[in-house]
């Protein structure tokens, strides 16, 4: 079974530019949860989406933006980039919201703001 | 919400059982205790994960306490590449993994 995809691996852009990261769940999976990892930081909580649905948001500003498509695969989207935006962005799926089902984490998508 | 504390940084001899603690004095009853390990640049690997009895898998054994105040990864054969951080956190409340507090981890550096 394939695990989870993301695309692009990496990427740079520019301060004041938007980025649309994508992120393909394993098959089945319902649930896919967005997070950002600094170095020196734990992962921080983005969003959680399951069924289309956003269920949770973390406290990032309202640049910040995904969304899940009807075949579970998701997006986030950051406008207005900043400097401070350059991090590894993780995306993890699971077969359901259940705290007994693992997540399930793709190799990330690393963004470089200069 | 719940936390786990880990030690910053442990060693093992290759071949040898790496042992990597983890303190969760605040467990209420329906949490589940997950390990996770994060290899330099990769995702985090899901490894393990229990409610209160003890668990073994192909990569790992996981050792909780009675009270449930604290836990204990084990890889009984540790090799080169499981240097890695090793993430122990708790999750306990369905549909919510915002409240998944992921700390910094243990870096475990496993020698020659």
């Amino acid at each position: 079974k394939a695990g989870v995809t993301q695309t692009p691996r990496y990427l740079i852009k520019t301060r004041g530019q938007q980025v649309t990261l994508s992120c393909s769940p394993i098959s089945g999976h319902r649930s896919v949860s967005w997070y950002q990892q600094t170095p020196g930081q734990g992962l921080q909580f983005l969003f959680e989406y399951f069924s289309e649905t956003q269920r949770n948001k973390g406290n990032f500003p309202g640049r910040f933006s995904g969304r899940q498509f009807s075949n579970s695969r998701s997006e986030m989207n950051v406008s207005t980039l900043e400097l401070g935006d350059s991090a590894l962005y993780l995306c993890a799926s699971s077969t359901s919201s259940s705290y007994n089902s693992p997540l399930h984490f793709g190799n990330g998508t690393r963004l470089t703001v200069t | 919400d719940a936390k786990t504390t880990q030690p910053t940084s442990m060693d093992c001899a290759e071949g040898r059982a790496a042992n990597l603690p983890c303190n969760h004095s605040t467990i209420s009853g329906n949490e589940y205790v997950y390990w996770y390990r994060q290899i330099h640049s990769q995702g985090p690997q899901y490894i393990i994960h229990g409610l209160k009895n003890n668990e073994t898998n192909e990569m790992a054994s996981l050792i909780i306490t009675e009270d449930r105040k604290s836990s204990t990864l084990i890889l009984p054969h540790a090799t080169l590449r499981d240097t890695a951080v090793y993430y122990c956190i708790l999750r306990f409340e369905a549909g919510n993994n915002r409240k998944l507090i992921w700390g910094l981890g243990t870096s475990l550096a496993v020698n020659p």
